[in-house]
């Protein structure tokens, strides 16, 4: 059966902290990891990742993908509060559609 | 540009009781999906249309009927909704089905089945 399974499911940290989000897959016809981000309403796409170790930076966000571990991780650095939300990985998978993990809820205190 | 637009927004039903709802995108997108959010389920896939005239199940199907009128538009519809139907339903469309593209969200309809 096709999954992507994402940890933790939940993390607390304070404003400045850095975090890594891990998300693992074993789906067929693999085409792309994405990451979204989801706070009140609908989820905002973040990246997408097609190659093995080329890692894609935005801001203080950067995410690599490791096809040989079937992995992918998300960064965040110098964390803020408005940081808090969802983080959903998905995998396009060639044919269907995109298959979400359960996501990461990250909330960032002051 | 409105990108992909979901009526209701928010809905009430009593079990039993019938409704669609409507999703449309002015992207051009050749796939549309309906996807539900329950707390800490993440999106689950229910239904999805690769092109149009073309629709499959997803992973949760059951109780649940989708039309594609047209390219732009995917509908869902509960023919007798029930309490564990109570979720936010997102309505997503991308170019192409698994086309390393990715895909935009609606604004979501939250349903409560009482």
């Amino acid at each position: 059966e096709d999954k992507v399974v994402q940890s933790p499911l939940s993390l607390v940290v304070h404003e400045g902290d850095t975090v890594t989000l891990n998300c693992s897959y074993e789906v067929t016809n693999f085409r792309s990891l994405l990451w979204y981000k989801q706070e009140k309403k609908a989820p905002t796409f973040l990246f997408m990742l097609t190659s093995s170790g080329i890692e894609k930076k935005s801001g203080r966000l950067s995410s690599i993908l490791d096809k040989k571990e079937l992995s992918s991780i998300l960064n965040i650095t110098a964390t803020q509060t408005g940081d808090s939300a969802i983080y959903l990985c998905a995998v396009d998978q060639a044919g269907t559609a995109l298959i979400f993990g359960k996501g990461t809820t990250l909330s960032v205190s002051s | 540009n409105a990108g992909v637009t979901q009526t209701p927004k928010f809905q009430v039903l009593k079990t039993g009781q019938s409704m669609t709802l409507q999703c449309a995108q002015d992207m051009n997108h050749n796939s549309m999906y309906w996807y539900r959010q329950d707390p800490g389920m993440g999106l689950r896939l229910i239904y999805y249309s690769a092109s149009e005239g073309t629709t499959d199940k997803g992973e949760v199907p059951n109780g649940y009927n989708v039309s594609r009128l047209n390219k732009r538009e995917f509908s869902l519809r509960l023919e007798s909704a029930a309490p564990s139907q109570t979720s936010v339903y997102f309505c997503a469309s991308s170019s192409n089905p698994g086309g390393n593209t990715e895909a935009f969200f609606g604004q979501g309809t939250r349903l409560t089945v009482v």
